[in-house]
């Protein structure tokens, strides 16, 4: 168990809907990442937040947003689904941006019929 | 921005074979992470490194630092079945963000 916890595990969805999802970080860890990871692709970089403030952006669709809360929980919003945005979406955090080590949830895994 | 070369891309081999596989990058790194995937579940770290030179170990597995901070490599020995899957390099830049290697896939025949 890594400490990082996603929900929800599985989400299936319509094509054009609006989905959220959701994680808490390890314990003291400020950082959180988002990963996109498309079936049999690496991990896509998404978006990166510390303590609450955006500070890096990946290749993250402006359909896509996130937000860091002040409890360090963050959410990750899609919006007008498309078929392919089907994957897995994995959240990581580490105790500061870019440093030490990096630790993955268990990853959602949506699917956009 | 930076780029990690993996290889090599997927291994077949036989159940108590070592393994080798090995990340170049084009930047220097301060970090070396490595971590194995199963099919549907998040990446799980196996080792860090944070020292050139630096040669650590997890059991049956051993990764050493580059000297040049440009490279690392990760061994596997007396392969077992559960070894199968996929190994993932990384380290991150001076900034914020943590690079990916495209990964190494592998297969282990019982």
């Amino acid at each position: 168990d890594s400490g990082v916890t996603q929900t929800p595990k599985h989400l299936i969805t319509a094509t054009g809907q609006r989905v959220t999802l959701r994680c808490s970080p390890r314990s003291g860890d400020l950082s959180v990442y988002w990963y996109q990871q498309s079936l049999d692709q690496g991990l896509q970089f998404l978006i990166q937040y510390y303590n609450g403030e955006e500070r890096a952006k990946g290749n993250i669709l402006e359909r896509f947003s996130a937000q860091q809360f002040p409890d360090l929980h963050s959410e990750l919003n899609l919006s007008s689904l498309e078929l392919g945005d089907s994957a897995l979406y994995f959240c990581a955090s580490s105790v500061r941006p870019g440093a030490g080590e990096l630790f993955f949830g268990e990853g959602s895994r949506l699917t956009v019929l | 921005g930076q780029q990690l070369n993996q290889s090599p891309q997927s291994m077949f081999i036989q159940e108590g074979e070592d393994v080798s596989m090995n990340c170049t990058s084009s930047s220097i790194f301060n970090t070396w992470l490595w971590y194995k995937q199963d099919p549907g579940e998040g990446p799980v770290l196996l080792i860090a490194l944070y020292k050139a030179g630096e040669l650590t170990s997890n059991g049956r597995l051993t990764a050493q630092f580059g000297i040049t901070r440009k490279d690392s490599f990760l061994n596997i020995s007396a392969s077992i079945p559960s070894d199968v899957g996929i190994y993932f390099c990384a380290g991150p830049d001076n900034f914020n963000k943590f690079y990916f290697g495209s990964g190494t896939k592998l297969n282990v025949k019982p």
